[in-house]
């Protein structure tokens, strides 16, 4: 079955410690993002790679980090989390530019 | 810059009632995509459609129909005889050829709450 799968669903942290939210899609796609979801302002890309080695910033890439060393894969590191990077967060993937983009299921962050 | 506009912020409707959901939207291209997705209370993101700009033919898939009109940038989505289990957060989006496609800009979200 075609999946998109994020990792944990859900964190409580706490401000400042290191954290990382795993994403890996099984479809061979190139493209992957990463965006958030906060109330009033839908979602907003973080960042997005093309393929591997290959990221760029989307429009909220403060306080991230993302890798793509392998092509399933694409974390979203927050090297120093802060309460303003509570939020939704949604993984996405798509083969091509002008393909649909698969969405995991979201991982719910609230930091303290 | 793209942009979409959700101005619904929420809609409380009775069940069988028919309600639309409105969405406007700007590019400076003229190759672009559309997209309307669901997020049910369980928060996942449910793909519902996608329209690209060359096609403007109006869509209905059973109670879903959704009205796409170039000359006011709109693409509207209408829910006929509205059940409680349409109940969730909607989504319009854009992508287009000034993002290479790679992203969507998505609209606010309209909150629906059917009532039975």
């Amino acid at each position: 079955e075609a999946q998109v799968t994020q990792n944990p669903r859900y964190l409580i942290t706490v401000t400042g410690k290191k954290l990382t939210v795993t994403c890996s899609q099984n479809m061979n796609h190139e493209y992957m993002s990463w965006y958030r979801q906060d109330p009033g302002l839908g979602l907003r890309q973080i960042y997005y790679s093309m393929n591997v080695e290959v990221t760029d910033k989307g429009d909220v890439p403060e306080g991230y980090k993302v890798s793509r060393k392998e092509k399933r894969n694409f974390p979203l590191i927050l090297e120093s989390p802060s309460p303003n990077q509570t939020s939704l967060y949604f993984c996405a993937s798509s083969s091509g530019l002008e393909t649909l983009q698969y969405f995991g299921a979201g991982t719910r962050l609230s930091v303290l | 810059a793209q942009k979409v506009t959700q101005a619904q912020t929420e809609i409380s409707v009775v069940e069988k009632e028919d309600v639309t959901l409105d969405c406007v939207y700007e590019t400076r291209d003229t190759t672009y995509y559309l997209f309307w997705y669901k997020q049910p209370p369980s928060g996942e993101l449910v793909f519902l459609i996608r329209r690209n700009s060359f096609d403007e033919q109006n869509e209905i898939s059973g109670r879903y129909s959704w009205n796409f009109q170039k000359s006011t940038s709109s693409f509207n989505f209408t829910i006929t005889a509205s059940q409680v289990v349409d109940s969730a957060v909607y989504f319009c989006a854009l992508s287009d050829e000034e993002t290479s496609y790679g992203k969507l800009t998505f609209g606010q979200g309209t909150i629906l709450t059917v009532h039975p």
